[in-house]
């Protein structure tokens, strides 16, 4: 079983919709979660981070966090046709140790606004 | 763009062959990780190095090693290449060394034939 589990969809929705990604996770050292944007043929880019369990709102976009259920999501109000992209949800514990600076990294969601 | 540069942009290899990837990380970064994208195993971390030093290991293969230099570019060999070997290579840099931002290169498609 993988540490992180993230539904690699596809998931086709209508321009204007709100989107739900989700993730789950195993490993209860994972302190830090993090949502990576992944355009067609470039590197992944961090969309947004929160710090243990809570909510972050950034714009369009909301990161929840829910440490007791070992469950992510992040909600895209309003979306776009260039939101378009695959997904990725990232986890790390704290630093030190063996783990230091390493992501785990979901499978990633591919995710198509139609306009 | 990221300012993480990486090279080649593309490398097609026969079974059994060496190459090495090379990465540029951002101005001001200290820290290198290594990544390796798959359809069927998604974006794996392989290695870490901060300031020339190893600092985390993930399931890189023995066949796969990485180091990197005083001018803080980092190298990734890989030997013995395999059919599976086959992927996209990421560079990613950050200024410190447990950074949960990490600026991701354009990436290197390696196909193995």
């Amino acid at each position: 079983q993988k540490e992180v589990e993230q539904d690699p969809g596809p998931l086709s929705v209508p321009e204007g919709a709100i989107v739900s990604l989700n993730c789950t996770y195993s490993n209860s050292a994972f302190q830090y979660f993090m949502w990576y944007r992944q355009y067609s043929r470039k590197g992944p880019e961090l969309l947004m981070y929160t710090y243990s369990s809570g909510n972050k709102e950034d714009g369009r976009f909301t990161a929840q966090v829910d440490k007791s259920s070992k469950y992510i999501s992040l909600f895209i109000r309003d979306s776009q046709p260039s939101d378009s992209a695959t997904y990725l949800c990232a986890m790390r514990g704290y630093a030190g140790g063996t783990s230091y600076g390493k992501l785990t990294f979901g499978q990633g969601t591919i995710l198509t606004v139609h306009p | 763009d990221s300012g993480v540069t990486q090279t080649p942009k593309h490398l097609i290899t026969a079974t059994g062959q060496r190459v090495t990837l090379r990465c540029s990380p951002r101005s001001g970064d200290l820290s290198v990780y290594w990544y390796q994208q798959s359809l069927d195993q998604g974006l794996q971390f392989l290695i870490q190095y901060y300031n020339g030093e190893e600092r985390a290991k993930g399931n890189i293969l023995e066949r796969f090693s990485a180091q990197q230099f005083p001018d803080l570019h980092s190298e990734l060999n890989l030997s013995s290449l395999e059919l599976g070997d086959s992927a996209l290579y990421f560079c990613a840099s950050s200024e410190y060394g447990a950074s949960y931002e990490q600026y991701f290169g354009p990436g290197t498609r390696l196909t193995v034939t």
